[in-house]
């Protein structure tokens, strides 16, 4: 099965840009990658979901190399609204969510 | 996107009992899922529930132990069944508005504790 795989935990100023790569292996040739954010209490919430290159939204970009083996999940000057668990899913099981990233934005 | 409720938002409930869970969705959808999401944990997916049909089980979670209706486009429900302290959770139903693309929806969960 297809899997995806995220760093932990990391930690950012305010008004910083962050980064968080996922890994997509064995990903299909018609599977989307898709993020999503969850806050404490909260349903995950859909942020930006791409199938190659570059996507931009209000919230995010979203950076996928041409082999599509990975991703790029980028928050322009996070606030500290955006501490939260960040989840990448794209693979053949489309339903799978990994461990996911805490991000901590710090003031 | 689709506006999804639950209910109960929360419950506190003895080991032993039953609890039916209640998803609502403004929309009619396709594809509905509940997921499992235990204390500082990820989301695990239970099962995806079929509308008309017996719903589809992931490994490790079965009908009796979790039984799922789906009597039409709008709605679901899912019980947690002779309860013990381990399934003290979250549960959360979730929606497929574009089944080409999988983007998902998700409703505010119901926060389990078994006692």
């Amino acid at each position: 099965l297809a899997k995806t795989t995220q760093p932990i935990s990391m930690d950012s100023y305010e008004g910083q840009e962050v980064n968080i790569t996922c890994s997509h292996n064995n990903i299909a040739t018609n599977d989307y990658i898709t993020w999503y954010q969850q806050f404490p209490s909260q349903g995950p919430r859909f942020i930006i979901q791409g199938y190659k290159t570059k996507v931009t939204n209000e919230v995010a970009s979203l950076f996928i190399p041409a082999d599509r083996k990975s991703s790029t999940l980028s928050l322009p000057r996070v606030s500290l609204s955006d501490t939260a668990v960040y989840y990448c899913l794209g693979g053949i099981n489309r339903l799978a969510f990994g461990k996911g990233n805490q991000v901590v934005v710090i003031p | 996107s689709a506006v999804i409720s639950q209910k109960p938002s929360r419950d506190i409930c003895q080991r032993g009992t039953s609890l039916t869970i209640q998803c609502q969705v403004d929309s009619q959808v396709t594809m509905m899922f509940w997921y499992r999401q235990q204390p500082g944990q990820s989301l695990t997916l239970i099962a995806t529930a079929n509308q008309g049909s017996e719903a589809t089980y992931e490994s490790g979670f079965v009908i009796d132990k979790f039984p799922i209706s789906r009597p039409n486009l709008t709605f679901s429900t899912l019980t947690v069944s002779n309860m013990s302290p381990e399934d003290s959770s979250i549960y959360l139903c979730s929606v497929l508005l574009l089944a080409e693309t999988y983007e998902q929806y998700f409703g505010p969960g119901t926060r389990l504790t078994v006692t």
